[in-house]
């Protein structure tokens, strides 16, 4: 049973270009949250999904970000118009259903802003 | 609203010493808490998950202990080695709320 999966690993981006960040959560795992870990930061939650819908978006910031977990394909975490503040490590995790015990994560991605 | 704290933030210990790390949580209305490992440019390993009705877990050289009541849990690493090098966070959830909330970490040296 594959991991939750991230890709890319590694992207980077010029101010005002869009960043697409997808997660594949691990097979049978319908819940999906992102986390994002600034540089000498902890992880901070930005959302939590199941498919086709948004159940927590507290963490979002207000513009230029948006998360979708579509009935098919992956999670996909996208910001437009990137700023050098948006640099930093993107976590994808997954979890079968609600009342899981825990959320398994993926190896991230990062994201760099020049 | 959690808030979880790691202290020390830093901590260089020599090979095969025991050591505790600590982490606290301001609400006591936890699902359970897990510790995590990272190692440097990686993702996210899960260690020990405590559930709110437990006292500790134990696997292998680590024993995490969770006392709701001061809003405290350690972590124990028994005989240190190199390997056991990383940054550990620990991170709860509440009831009834599925996003974790994190420490800022300790990063853990050991010196061969």
């Amino acid at each position: 049973n594959a991991g939750v999966m991230q890709n890319p690993r590694h992207l980077v981006r010029r101010r005002g270009q869009e960043a697409r960040l997808r997660c594949s959560p691990m097979k049978g795992h319908s819940h999906v949250y992102w986390y994002r870990q600034l540089p000498e930061e902890g992880l901070k939650f930005m959302v939590y999904l199941q498919k086709e819908n948004i159940i927590d978006e507290s963490g979002m910031p207000k513009e230029r970000f948006s998360a979708e977990f579509p009935k098919e394909g992956p999670s996909i975490l996208r910001i437009q118009q990137v700023v050098r503040g948006d640099s930093a490590a993107y976590f994808c995790a997954s979890s079968p259903d609600r009342e899981a015990d825990t959320q398994y994560f993926g190896p991230g991605t990062r994201l760099t802003v020049l | 609203k959690q808030e979880v704290t790691q202290i020390p933030a830093a901590l260089s210990v020599p090979e095969g010493e025991n050591l505790v790390l600590n982490c606290s949580f301001t609400d006591s209305a936890i699902y359970n808490l897990q510790w995590f490992r990272q190692d440097p440019g990686k993702g996210l390993t899960s260690l020990l998950l405590i559930q709110s009705s437990q006292r500790e877990q134990t696997s292998g050289r680590l024993n995490a202990s969770l006392d709701k009541s001061s809003g405290r849990s350690t972590l124990y690493i028994a005989a240190s080695q190199p390997g056991d090098s990383a940054t550990y966070l620990c991170a709860a959830p509440n009831f009834g709320n599925e996003k974790l909330t994190f420490g800022t970490g300790t990063r853990l040296t050991i010196i061969p």
